[in-house]
């Protein structure tokens, strides 16, 4: 079943602005993460936050967790056209023998 | 120097047809897993195999069956394809016996259309 939610769907800035995605999902997680795919390509991973953390940064990334609202974002600072793509999340279950549960994404759209 | 490579990248063919998808990584990962992206970008696990043995197996048709020959190696063969199977096909791989503790590091997919 879909663990992870994705807010807003669609993100349209200008270059320079920052973009913040956020992230909702249902059950406990051992972590949460974070992709971006660009159009006609695979997903890469861009940061892994977990369960005992607040808040990790990686270069421009910003991801916080929030256990009790079960809740995360994702701010990207000083966006650049580059960063167009779909930003998913994804949850770590706290199970043995499972697997990432993605969310539908968020579409941002970064013009010069 | 690929991490993670699938063949081919894009397969199309028949109804009724059967197919196969191939994937090697070369990261030394144990695990290594095969998604569905639909034309909506949901993401779907279909199956997880930990040092060639099967560990995640979703509702899934079983005219889906993946094979691990070796740890690196990862295929999935479909019998008798159908209009709905057309979508994107993602192989993956991560450290750990399994399981969701790491990043997984994805393959640039396989789309499948249907005919």
């Amino acid at each position: 079943s879909q663990q992870g939610e994705e807010d807003p769907q669609a993100l349209s800035i200008q270059e320079g602005e920052n973009a913040t995605m956020n992230c909702s999902y249902k059950t406990s997680i051992n972590n949460l993460q974070w992709y971006r795919q660009n159009s006609g390509r695979g997903l890469v991973h861009l940061i892994l936050i977990r369960s005992n953390e607040r808040e990790k940064h990686s270069g421009r990334l910003r991801v916080t967790l929030d256990t009790s609202k079960k809740s995360s974002s994702l701010l990207i600072t000083a966006s650049r056209a580059a960063d167009t793509a779909s930003y998913f999340c994804a949850t770590g279950p706290n199970q043995a023998g499972t697997a990432l549960i993605f969310g539908k994404g968020t579409t941002l759209s970064v013009s010069s | 120097d690929t991490a993670v490579s699938q063949t081919p990248k894009y397969l199309v063919t028949q109804m009724g047809n059967d197919k196969s998808i191939k994937c090697e990584q070369n990261l030394g990962h144990d695990t290594m897993y095969w998604y569905k992206q639909d034309s909506k970008k949901f993401l779907k696990i279909m199956f997880s195999y930990n040092n060639k043995e099967l560990i995640i197996n979703e509702t899934v048709p079983n005219r889906f069956s993946p094979k691990s020959p070796d740890k690196a190696h990862l295929n999935l063969h479909i019998n008798s394809l159908e209009l709905g199977d057309s979508a994107v096909y993602f192989c993956a791989s991560s450290q750990g016996g399994g399981g969701a503790s790491y990043g997984y590091t994805f393959g640039s997919g396989t789309r499948l259309t249907v005919v």
